[in-house]
C-alpha cells in the first residue's frame, strides 16, 4: 500500500490560517488522497478527499500537487475545535468487491492556542 | 438524521471472558466496518460487513468476530480476552461501502474495552 508522511505535530494560533503538509511520494494514479481527522474522545470524522485537482469544502481546502506527490490540508481559519489529529490516507479508487477499510497513519497532532 | 452510535460506550472485563459489542448505522447505511485503535498500534481496520455478509478482513486472530443483521446493525465478538484487547473499538457505517471514490465513512464514538 502506498504510505504517507506527516509531522507528528503542528502548533496554530486561533483564527490564522493553517497549512497541514502531507507526502505521498509513491502514490499510485489512481489513488484518492484522503484526510480524516479525530477530535479528543471522538471517532474520526471525515474532513475532505480529492484525486488530482485542488478541493473545497464548507471544512477545508485540499491542495495537491501537480505531480500528486505531496499534498496539503487547509483550515482558513483555525478556531479552538480544529484541535485533533489529522490523518492524511490514500486509498486506491473503489473496484468493486468489497471495502478494504481505510489505513490510517499516526497523523498530525494540531494544536491550537488561543 | 441520527449519527452511528455505539454501546456500550465502556465497559471493563476480565481476561478469558468474551465480550459483544453493538454498532446501529446510519439509517440507510448498508456498510458496516470496525476498527480498533490502540495507542501503540493506533487505526487498525478490523473487518466489514455489507447486507449480512462479511467482505473482508483485517489481520487480526479468529477470536475478533462479527456480524451484521438484516437491518444492518452489527455486532463485533471477541471471545477469550488478552490484556492486549484493551482499546477503543470503533464502527463506521457509508452507504454502499464503495469508498474511497463515492462514499465516505461515517465513525461512531467508540466503545472504550478494559481488559484487566
Amino acid at each position: 500500500d502506498a504510505k504517507t508522511t506527516q509531522p507528528n505535530s503542528m502548533e496554530s494560533n486561533e483564527e490564522e490560517p493553517v497549512h497541514l503538509p502531507c507526502n505521498h511520494s509513491t502514490i499510485s494514479g489512481t489513488d484518492y488522497i484522503h484526510w480524516y481527522r479525530q477530535l479528543p474522545s471522538q471517532g474520526p470524522e471525515y474532513v475532505i478527499h480529492g484525486l488530482t485537482s485542488n478541493v473545497n469544502n464548507r471544512m477545508a481546502s485540499l491542495a495537491i500537487a501537480e505531480d500528486r506527490k505531496s499534498s496539503t490540508l487547509i483550515l482558513h481559519r483555525a478556531t479552538l475545535r480544529d484541535a485533533a489529529v489529522y490523518y492524511c490516507i490514500l486509498e486506491p479508487e473503489y473496484s468493486g468487491g468489497g471495502a478494504d477499510g481505510l489505513t490510517f497513519g499516526k497523523g498530525t497532532h494540531l494544536i491550537i492556542q488561543p | 438524521k441520527a449519527g452511528v452510535t455505539q454501546t456500550p460506550r465502556y465497559l471493563i472485563k476480565t481476561r478469558g471472558q468474551q465480550v459483544t459489542l453493538s454498532c446501529s448505522p446510519i439509517s440507510g447505511h448498508r456498510s458496516v466496518s470496525w476498527y480498533q485503535q490502540t495507542p501503540g498500534q493506533g487505526l487498525q481496520f478490523l473487518f466489514e460487513y455489507f447486507s449480512e455478509t462479511q467482505r473482508n478482513k483485517g489481520n487480526f486472530p479468529g477470536r475478533f468476530s462479527g456480524r451484521q443483521f438484516s437491518n444492518s446493525r452489527s455486532e463485533m465478538n471477541v471471545s477469550t480476552l488478552e490484556l492486549g484487547d484493551s482499546a477503543l473499538y470503533l464502527c463506521a457505517s457509508s452507504p454502499a461501502g464503495s469508498y474511497p471514490s463515492t462514499d465516505t465513512q461515517y465513525f461512531g464514538p467508540g466503545t472504550r474495552l478494559t481488559v484487566l
